[in-house]
């Protein structure tokens, strides 16, 4: 089993809807939980990191973490065609050290 | 501030050559990492680099290793290199616990 697992996709969502992208994670004592962004041929960007259970907002997007079911997401609200990249979920279960699932593709069809 | 910076953009080698790739962090943060992004693969860590010191090893042959210089800097050096090992490599630095800054990346292709 890895560490970290995503839907690979590609998940297409038209403009202006909401984009969920999922991630699941097998170490329980995970402790800390990240999104990147990441446009064809360009480096992993970092869009938002959560700690806690719960909900955290930054902007359109919204990081989702449930430690329970090892399960944490992304919403992308008011997708926007400049959304459409591969996003990584990442998982820090050492010390400076994250674990990365494979990406999910996203397309946003104006 | 400058971001991670990372060198040569691209690298072509032949088969069993060996490959030195570059990089400096942020101003201030004295960790370094190394990542392999092969197709279709998600990121694979190769090397932790704090303060001078080797700090944790991937899953990767012996033939890749590294060093970190007194300024934070860090190289990689992939010897004897196989096909397999066509990937970006990434470098990041961060502050503790607060997610990576990732530099733009070193394209190597073995042929």
């Amino acid at each position: 089993q890895k560490e970290v697992e995503q839907n690979s996709g590609p998940l297409s969502v038209p403009e202006g809807a909401i984009a969920s992208l999922n991630c699941t994670y097998s170490d329980r004592g995970s402790q800390s939980f990240f999104w990147y962004r990441q446009y064809s041929g360009k480096s992993p960007e970092l869009i938002m990191f959560i700690y806690s259970n719960g909900d955290k907002e930054d902007g359109r997007f919204t990081a989702q973490l449930n430690k329970a079911s090892q399960y944490v997401s992304l919403l992308i609200r008011d997708s926007q065609p400049s959304d459409s990249a591969t996003y990584l979920c990442a998982v820090n279960i050492r010390y400076d050290q994250f674990y990365f699932g494979t990406g999910t593709s996203l397309t946003v069809i104006p | 501030e400058a971001g991670v910076t990372q060198s040569p953009t691209h690298l072509i080698k032949t088969r069993g050559q060996q490959a030195t790739l570059r990089c400096s962090p942020i101003s201030g943060h004295t960790s370094v990492y190394w990542y392999q992004q092969a197709l279709g693969l998600g990121l694979q860590f190769l090397l932790w680099y704090d303060e001078g010191e080797e700090r944790n090893r991937g899953n990767f042959p012996p033939r890749f290793s590294g060093r970190q210089f007194p300024n934070y800097s860090s190289e990689l050096n992939v010897n004897a290199l196989e096909l397999e090992d066509s990937a970006l490599y990434l470098c990041a630095s961060s502050p503790t616990g607060e997610g990576y800054t990732f530099g733009s990346g070193t394209r190597l292709t073995v042929v």
